[in-house]
């Protein structure tokens, strides 16, 4: 089976401006979240979804948005980014809800 | 105070030593999951536990729950065991992760 992947892999923005994360489930996993990683903050969590519905939400500001879509593959967005959105975007896939999860390679965004 | 506190921050091993990462967390939950970050970002989840141990190859994670705490012991370290290991814990919330323990295993 093809591991957990997440599109961009590398991504620069400007202050202001937009952007979108795609996360690609293992196949059969209904579970995803979402991770924020900074080095001063470590692992923080953002967001998780199930069939289709965000079960829980991490402790971000409303620019934070995400949905998953009917075939399991989840999208992130943060609108007008700030310096300090830049990070490593961590997804991670499970079976069910609770269940070990598996994690993508990441997403690095700069906020220049 | 931290609801998940690792130790060691840092640690440096040679080659074949025994290693012991300690997790301890002051909320309830019904898991505890030991993940490996390599150098460029990759996690792996090494093990999801809920109480007593659990063996994969050189790797054994502990939980006591009722001291709220967890031990991963790695046997015969090598230096590609060199990684940040990172102790989270799930139950009424999501998952909640400590700050991570960075493993540097010479040989």
């Amino acid at each position: 089976k093809a591991g957990v992947t997440q599109t961009p892999r590398y991504l620069i923005k400007t202050r202001g401006q937009q952007v979108t994360l795609s996360c690609s489930p293992i196949s059969g996993h209904r579970s995803v979240s979402w991770y924020q990683q900074t080095p001063g903050q470590g692992l923080q969590f953002l967001f998780e979804y199930f069939s289709e519905t965000q079960r829980n939400k991490g402790n971000f500001p409303g620019r934070f948005s995400g949905r998953q879509f009917s075939n399991s593959r989840s999208e992130m967005n943060v609108s007008t980014l700030e310096l300090g959105d830049s990070a490593l975007y961590l997804c991670a896939s499970s079976l069910q809800a609770d269940y070990e999860q598996y994690f993508g390679p990441g997403t690095r965004l700069t906020v220049t | 105070k931290n609801e998940v506190e690792q130790s060691p921050q840092n640690l440096t091993a040679q080659e074949g030593e025994f290693i012991t990462i300690n997790c301890s967390y002051s909320v309830g939950i019904s898991a505890l999951h030991w993940l490996q970050q390599h150098p460029g970002g990759g996690i792996v989840s090494l093990f999801m536990l809920s109480s007593g141990k659990k063996k994969h190859g050189r790797l054994i994670a502990t939980i006591n729950i009722q001291e709220k705490h967890s031990s991963l012991h790695i046997t015969a370290s090598h230096p590609r065991d060199s990684a940040v290991y990172i102790c989270a814990v799930s139950g009424n919330t999501p998952l909640v992760f400590g700050k991570g323990t960075r493993l540097s295993v010479i040989a």
